[in-house]
């Protein structure tokens, strides 16, 4: 079964600052991997997913990701945070080849101070 | 293009009633999945419909139920509500369903209370 880790529960940051969310994932296949945020009061938004190819992924507002399969991590980092950030924050894994069913961690609630 | 709507956005229900929740995909999305997000589990997820088919089932008990429809519409129905069901219900669409080649698109959700 797939099971997905987000170490961090909590991160509290001063604007500025750079961050690194940590996500490790269980799974023996091909995987795609995803980061989503969901901004206090809004719905889930996808920031960057990983489906195959260069591992080091770009996505929305800054904030990029880093498959590294040795290690089954998929860390998110943003290198100047802003107040706007302040978010939680979930990784998602689910098999290539599979059909939809997202796996999540149980999430990283960022919280920036201006 | 229309995001993921669903209705209603609030309920309160009383244990042991019933509910239904609707979701309406993205205009061509095809796929539509449940997922419940409460504070102590997170995001977990329920079920998967595809071309009015469930394909994929999570580990909740068969007071869940859903289904889709033709114009790919799909509702959830809880019966026998506990108290433990409280949870913000989200529902998620995709196009092909082909999963490595697209992305599920969240919509707000629907925050279940029950009393």
């Amino acid at each position: 079964a797939q099971s997905v880790s987000q170490h961090n529960h909590h991160v509290i940051l001063s604007e500025a600052a750079s961050l690194e969310l940590g996500c490790n994932y269980s799974y023996g296949g091909t995987v795609n991997l995803f980061w989503y945020v969901q901004y206090p009061g809004q719905h889930l938004q996808l920031l960057l997913k990983y489906f195959s190819g260069d591992p080091l992924v770009k996505g929305i507002k800054g904030f990029e990701a880093e498959f590294i399969k040795s290690k089954f991590s998929f860390n998110l980092r943003k290198p100047s945070v802003q107040w706007s950030d302040t978010a939680e924050y979930f990784c998602a894994v689910r098999s290539h080849f599979g059909n939809e069913k997202l796996t999540f961690g149980t999430g990283t609630r960022l919280t920036i101070i201006p | 293009k229309a995001g993921v709507t669903q209705t209603p956005r609030y309920l309160i229900k009383t244990r042991g009633q019933q509910v239904t929740l609707s979701c309406s995909p993205i205009s061509g999305h095809r796929s539509v999945s449940w997922y419940q997000q409460t504070p102590g589990q997170g995001l977990q997820f329920l079920f998967e419909y595809f071309s009015e088919t469930q394909r994929n089932k999570g580990n909740f008990p068969g007071r869940f139920s859903g289904r889709q429809f033709s114009n790919s519409r799909s509702e959830m129905n809880v019966s026998t509500l506990e108290l433990g069901d409280s949870a913000l219900y989200l529902c998620a669409s995709s196009w092909t369903g082909l999963a490595g080649l697209n992305e599920q698109f969240f919509g707000p959700g629907t925050r279940l209370t029950v009393l």
